[in-house]
């Protein structure tokens, strides 16, 4: 069965390093998201991506965040400056078409820890 | 304001006993709703979803859940749970417009005993 591949699993950094996380998506998949859980914490919705353009991004996802998606199979998150409160646990998703009704299927996350 | 909301954070149960995971949502109108779960070291995976119709849905794994319009809430049933449906549940709803995102609660950690 296809799956949502995330890497690394675990992601140790520095404050104020740069990271990225990469996300290789269902591969007929046209909308990809990010969505990130701090622990204990619901899963918050970062961004969404179609037609190699954001179309949609909560106030979390400000300009230390962007995406891409650098090739036909990847779909990155960087975030260019990490903050302690960064550390969390950040999933992947894809979905065949938008709206609230396409099921996304998920990959199985990179936690973030950021020192 | 908008929400959802998993009142349960962490639920034990005996290894055959049946479980109810508690879900309830506010919304201006009934979203798309969704039970996913995470096992340890993997993705989210989509247990069900109800759209419309029938408000008892049959998911995999067993589970099933019932949406209730009156009380707002898409609770997750298992008539006889196995050790190994440990892990966490997550319910989610998406919007009817607007938003491709999902909302999520804050989950329910289940732990299972012999």
């Amino acid at each position: 069965e296809p799956e949502v591949t995330q890497t690394p699993s675990h992601q140790v950094t520095q404050m104020g390093q740069e990271v990225i996380l990469r996300c290789v998506p269902i591969s007929n998949h046209l909308y990809f998201y990010w969505y990130r859980q701090i622990l204990g914490q619901k899963v918050e919705f970062l961004v969404s991506f179609y037609n190699n353009e954001i179309s949609e991004k909560s106030e979390i996802f400000d300009d230390q965040f962007s995406v891409e998606r650098p090739d036909g199979s990847n779909f990155t998150l960087k975030i260019r400056s990490t903050k302690l409160e960064d550390s969390a646990m950040y999933f992947c998703a894809s979905s065949v078409g938008g709206g609230g009704a396409n099921i996304q299927y998920f990959g199985a996350g990179t936690r973030l820890s950021v020192l | 304001a908008q929400s959802v909301t998993q009142p349960d954070i962490h639920i034990t149960v005996s290894e055959g006993a049946s479980l109810e995971l508690r879900c309830n949502y506010s919304y201006g109108a009934t979203p798309y709703l969704f039970w996913y779960v995470q096992s340890p070291g993997q993705g989210l995976q989509l247990l069900l979803k109800y759209f419309s119709g029938d408000t008892l849905v049959q998911g995999i794994k067993g589970f099933e859940a019932e949406f209730k319009r009156s009380q707002s809430s898409f609770n997750l049933r298992k008539p006889s749970v196995h050790w190994s449906d440990a892990a966490e549940y997550f319910c989610a709803v998406g919007l009817l417009t607007g938003a491709n995102n999902l909302f999520f609660g804050t989950g329910t950690r289940l732990t299972v005993i012999p």
